[in-house]
């Protein structure tokens, strides 16, 4: 099973604040990498996909890189509205599997 | 507009059995691949099973194996799980998810979720 780390856990950060939440996977998974965002009481949400691809819709804020193992989100200029938890996702082989998910708050 | 909705959770009592449904529209049902994910009280998010457009290819998390069911209706555009031998840790919002094409890749759009709770 392909183990995906986040990190950090929990972030506070003050609005127009650039964020970056990074996934590391236990082995390669190339750029099946996804991430998605929940907001307190809602179903998850499709941000990016295959590593660096933006989902429909999705506010040009957020983006996202990396390959292999190494994987960053990054939120430019937070907004009240990001208030969320953020997972990773990988498709590479099953059992697919979620990392623990990033909690980032508005201060 | 995609919209997946889900249905027949509740309260179960240890070694019960329930159904889930999800009411797919939106888009062509029998063309995707589906995903069942639940989420535990407080936790993340755990992948439980998967299953073709055509129902021919299922995968199941080991956690569930031999107890949960993945099956799909195309005709009437319905998603199911069928769940025997529950457990307290299966206790968690019970979420169906459409994929984006293959049986592994990413889902794109997914439902409110439906609570299922295990206990006596």
């Amino acid at each position: 099973e392909i183990v995906l780390t986040q990190s950090p856990d929990f972030q506070s950060v003050t609005p127009k604040e650039k964020v970056t939440i990074t996934c590391r996977a236990s082995q390669s998974i190339g750029s099946s990498l996804h991430w998605y965002q929940q907001k307190p009481d809602q179903s998850p949400k499709l941000l990016i996909k295959y590593a660096s691809q933006s989902f429909s819709g999705v506010p040009s804020r957020f983006s996202g890189s990396g390959s292999g193992t190494d994987f960053t989100l990054t939120i430019n200029s937070l907004e009240a509205e990001d208030a969320a938890t953020y997972y990773c996702h990988q498709s590479s082989s099953l059992p697919q599997t979620f990392g623990q998910g990033t909690k980032v708050e508005i201060k | 507009e995609v919209q997946l909705l889900e249905s027949g959770g509740g309260l179960v009592q240890p070694g019960g059995s329930l159904r889930l449904s999800c009411a797919a529209s939106g888009f062509t049902f029998s063309s995707y691949a589906m995903n069942w994910v639940r989420q535990a009280p407080g936790k993340g998010l755990e992948w439980v099973s998967t299953i073709g457009g055509l129902g021919g290819s299922i995968y199941y998390a080991d956690s569930v194996k031999g107890r949960f069911t993945i099956s799909r209706d195309n005709p009437k555009n319905t998603l199911y799980l069928q769940m025997n031998s529950l457990r307290a840790e299966d206790t968690a919002v019970y979420y169906c998810a459409k994929l984006g094409g293959d049986l592994l890749t990413l889902a794109d759009y997914w439902g409110q979720g439906t609570p299922v709770t295990v206990s006596s």
